[in-house]
């Protein structure tokens, strides 16, 4: 079974630039989650949608972050403008949802970021 | 809203030495715990699930406990070896929502 695909795996960009990450998911997983890690720290939730639906985006900076998830598969997210403390990195996982509720959750490789 | 805690921070033990890491959580209403391992500059991968409904879980020389009431869980890894050097992280799902995460406890086994 392939599991969760992200790309980049690395990207150096100057600050006020912007940047994309995409994640594939695994097969048949409705759930996708996008986190950041900081370094140091443990990941700490972005966004998470249901099929192409937004279930949690309160820890989203909306003025300069924003994801997307159309047709319910790939997802990408987006950086605009990128600050300095944006550097971290970007981890996607998907889970299959039983009854409704959350189940083992499944982490791509990541995407580091670094905002010079 | 839920916290997660992991002690100690970091950890350095001789090799073959048994070992424990702590994870504690403030919200007991959980659906499940999951125990990560995270290598450097790698993603999560996935090590142990613990339903809310279940004490423990075991894999190999990794075993996990889960005491849903105090809050409390417990990574025990047997006879230690260098290649289990890494940062374990503890995480909650509460329903529907998203793993919440503890900071991680990094482990150094040396040779």
């Amino acid at each position: 079974e392939a599991g969760v695909a992200q790309s980049p795996r690395y990207k150096i960009i100057e600050k006020r630039q912007s940047v994309a990450f995409w994640c594939n998911p695994i097969s048949g997983h409705a759930t996708l989650y996008w986190y950041q890690q900081i370094l140091g720290q443990g990941p700490k939730l972005l966004i998470q949608f249901q099929n192409n639906g937004v279930v949690d985006d309160s820890q989203l900076p909306k003025d300069r972050f924003s994801a997307e998830r159309l047709k319910g598969v790939d997802s990408t997210l987006k950086i605009q403008p990128a600050k300095l403390e944006d550097s971290a990195v970007y981890l996607c996982a998907s889970s299959y949802p039983q009854g409704g509720m959350s189940t083992e959750a499944f982490f791509g490789q990541g995407t580091r970021l670094t905002v010079v | 809203k839920q916290e997660v805690t992991q002690i100690p921070a970091a950890l350095s033990v001789p090799e073959g030495e048994n070992l424990v890491l702590n994870c504690s959580f403030t919200d007991s209403a959980i659906y499940n715990l999951q125990w990560f391992r995270q290598d450097p500059g790698k993603g999560l991968t996935s090590l142990l699930l613990i339903q809310s409904s279940q004490r423990e879980q075991t894999s190999g020389r990794l075993n996990a406990s889960l005491d849903k009431s105090s809050g409390r869980s417990t990574l025990y890894i047997a006879a230690s070896q260098p290649g289990d050097s890494a940062t374990y992280l503890c995480a909650v799902h509460t329903g529907r929502r998203a793993l919440t995460f503890g900071s991680g406890t990094r482990l150094q086994v040396q040779p």
